[in-house]
């Protein structure tokens, strides 16, 4: 069974850092791209960063690029996302979602780590 | 960046009914059209891929037809466990895009 269990999240100060992980187990992690998708609270899906099974390619959304770096570390079936010079705007829950074969589809969905920018 | 926009809103159905969702695309995504479920306090679910292609354990009343910049999802009988909101997704590219969603409510 395919399980991504995401951690990290809390409340930090607008200008600060976090650093957001996930868990995968269930399937053969270095063989699938990896993506963070966030959800402001009542809002809508935006997708946020993606990595290639070999972090070969990755992209990110123009909102968050320069601040975010997604990174992952397939000995550890662990896919993480570093975020510098949060903003009130970055509050969301963010999901870590598996890849259907690198092709930009999200076939599995983590539960969400929730992420809070306040002063 | 390419728009995603959904139509209607909401959408107020009853179980049994027919539901027609609507997504168009600021320029042309192929068929490189996804459709996503969400219901309160749970994480998406694909539902469809590629325009067309329902994902594993999507039942059949679920279907996707479109190509190009206007893509349709298909209920064709409401369950009471479909009410939800939907999103279309585009993967055209490598920055991924989702559309606003729409909310299919119980009339």
């Amino acid at each position: 069974e395919v399980q991504l269990v995401e951690s990290g999240g809390g409340l930090v100060q607008p200008g600060r850092s976090l650093r957001l992980s996930c868990a995968a187990s269930g399937f053969t992690f270095d063989d699938y791209a990896m993506h963070w998708v966030r959800q402001a609270p009542g809002k809508g899906l935006e997708w946020v960063s993606g990595i290639s099974w070999n972090s070969g390619s990755i992209g990110y959304a123009d909102s968050v690029k320069g601040r975010f770096t997604i990174s992952r570390d397939n000995a550890k079936n662990s896919l993480y996302l570093q975020m510098n010079s949060l903003r009130a705007e970055d509050t969301a829950l963010y999901y870590c979602a598996k890849d259907f074969a690198a092709m930009g589809i999200f076939d599995y969905w983590g539960q969400g780590t929730l992420v809070t920018v306040s002063s | 960046e390419i728009v995603l926009t959904q139509s209607p809103a909401t959408l107020s159905l009853s179980p049994g009914e027919r539901a027609t969702l609507s997504c168009r695309a600021s320029q042309s995504v192929s068929s490189y059209l996804a459709w996503y479920q969400q219901k309160p306090g749970q994480a998406p679910r694909l539902l469809i891929y590629d325009a067309s292609n329902r994902a594993t354990g999507i039942p059949a009343r679920f279907s996707g037809s479109g190509s190009g910049t206007d893509f349709t999802l298909t209920i064709s009988s409401l369950e009471p466990e479909d009410f939800a909101v939907y999103y279309c997704q585009q993967r055209s590219n490598w920055l991924l895009t989702f559309g606003p969603g729409t909310k299919v409510d119980i009339k």
